[in-house]
Formats: structure tokens, sequence, C-alpha cells
């Protein structure tokens, strides 16, 4: 079946520091992969997707590119805030799996320090 | 525009006791789940819905009923609430069943089994 497998946190980093959060991936077919950002006492909510190989995802200063080869999907950031602090998650949609599911990371929190 | 709307925000219950978190979306969206989070757990997924009257397992299900009678409303069911199910339950809705576009999640319900 389907898996995603994420770095163990927490991480913290120095405002200013470069992020990376590693995220690789099993999937039977040849998914769409995201990260999503949970802030504290909220909801999850998308941070930026790929869907195919090569694909270069980015939004507010992160991104991520599709790795078929290597089956992974890392989230960077160059220089990050005390405001980025939250979960993040890592997750694939295999629509060739037959069921319509987002299979999920178990999420790596972030604090940066000021 | 609301988004999804999560009622309760917070709740407490004694083992054995029932209750519906509800659930709402003003989006128009066909796709609608329900996950709950737990710590080192990542999300899982309890039940799905690809439109009105179609719900399916995901892959947390037993213990947690749903339907789905309209296409804004997809409530959750513990009919015996055990402590095991002490948890934070996220409600998500897509536009479409094929995952390529963002979930929206609620801000959650809190619920604790004593």
């Amino acid at each position: 079946g389907n898996s995603v497998t994420q770095m163990e946190g927490p991480v913290t980093l120095s405002e200013e520091a470069f992020l990376t959060i590693n995220c690789t991936y099993t999937a039977t077919g040849y998914p769409s992969l995201f990260w999503y950002v949970q802030y504290p006492g909220e909801g999850l909510q998308l941070l930026l997707k790929a869907t195919k190989a090569d694909d270069k995802g980015s939004n507010k200063g992160f991104e991520a590119t599709y790795r078929k080869e290597t089956t992974s999907f890392h989230l960077e950031k160059g220089s990050v805030q005390v405001s980025d602090s939250a979960v993040y998650f890592c997750a694939l949609f295999d629509s060739g799996a037959g069921s319509y599911q987002l299979t999920f990371g178990k999420g790596t929190k972030l604090s940066v320090i000021p | 525009n609301a988004g999804v709307t999560q009622t309760p925000k917070f709740q407490v219950l004694k083992t054995g006791q029932s209750m519906t978190l509800q659930c709402a979306q003003d989006m128009n969206h066909e796709y609608m789940s329900w996950y709950r989070q737990d710590p080192g757990m990542g999300l899982r997924l309890i039940h799905y819905s690809v439109g009105a009257g179609i719900t399916d397992q995901g892959e947390v299900p037993n213990g947690y009923n749903v339907s789905r009678s309209t296409t804004e409303d997809f409530p959750l069911r513990l009919l015996s609430a055990a402590p095991s199910q002490t948890s934070v339950y996220f409600c998500a809705s897509s536009y479409s069943k094929h995952l390529n576009q963002p979930q929206h999640f609620g801000d959650g319900t809190r619920l604790s089994i004593l």
C-alpha cells in the first residue's frame, strides 16, 4: 500500500536559518504530493503541491521538488521566521490506488526561536 | 464564506455515552472526510464520502458511523464512546474526490472520553 515517511521532530531553528524537512513516499501508481501546515489550534491548510515528476511546488518562500527517482518530496525554506513555527505534514494522493484517500506522514513540528 | 465549520470545539464525555460531531461546508464540495489526530500518529482517516448518499471506510472506522444526506453536512457519530477515542477530530472537504485539489479543513473538535 501507500505510505509517507517524514523526518521525526521536533525541529528547533533560529530565525533566518535554512530549513529542510525530509519526506519520502511509497506508492503503487503516480501520486500527487502535498505539504500541509498546521498552526497551533487550527486545522491543516495546503502549503504547496506537485502533481508530476520534476514539478516544483512553492508558496510563502517554501519549496519542494517531486523526485521520482528517489521517491522524495523534501520541504525547504532558505530563511525561516518565527511565524513559520507549526507542524508540517507531507501527504500523497494516488489516483491509481482505487480509493479516494490522502495518505499523511506523521508530521514534523518546527519551532523557530528569535 | 465560512468554509468548513465543526461543532462543538470541545467536548467531554463519559465512557458509553453517544454523541455526534457536526461538520458543514458551504463550498458545494463533492468530497468530505473525517480524520483523527493523535500525538505521534499524524492524521488517520476515519470515513469519507464522495457525494450525497455515498460513504466509505478509511483506515480507522471502528466505533464511528457517518451519513451524508446532503452535500453540505457530514456528521460523525460515536455510538458508545471509549477512552481510546479521546482525540482531536478534523473534518475536511474537497471540490473533487480526485484529491489533486486542496482539502479544506475545519478547526477541529477536541474530544475527551473519561
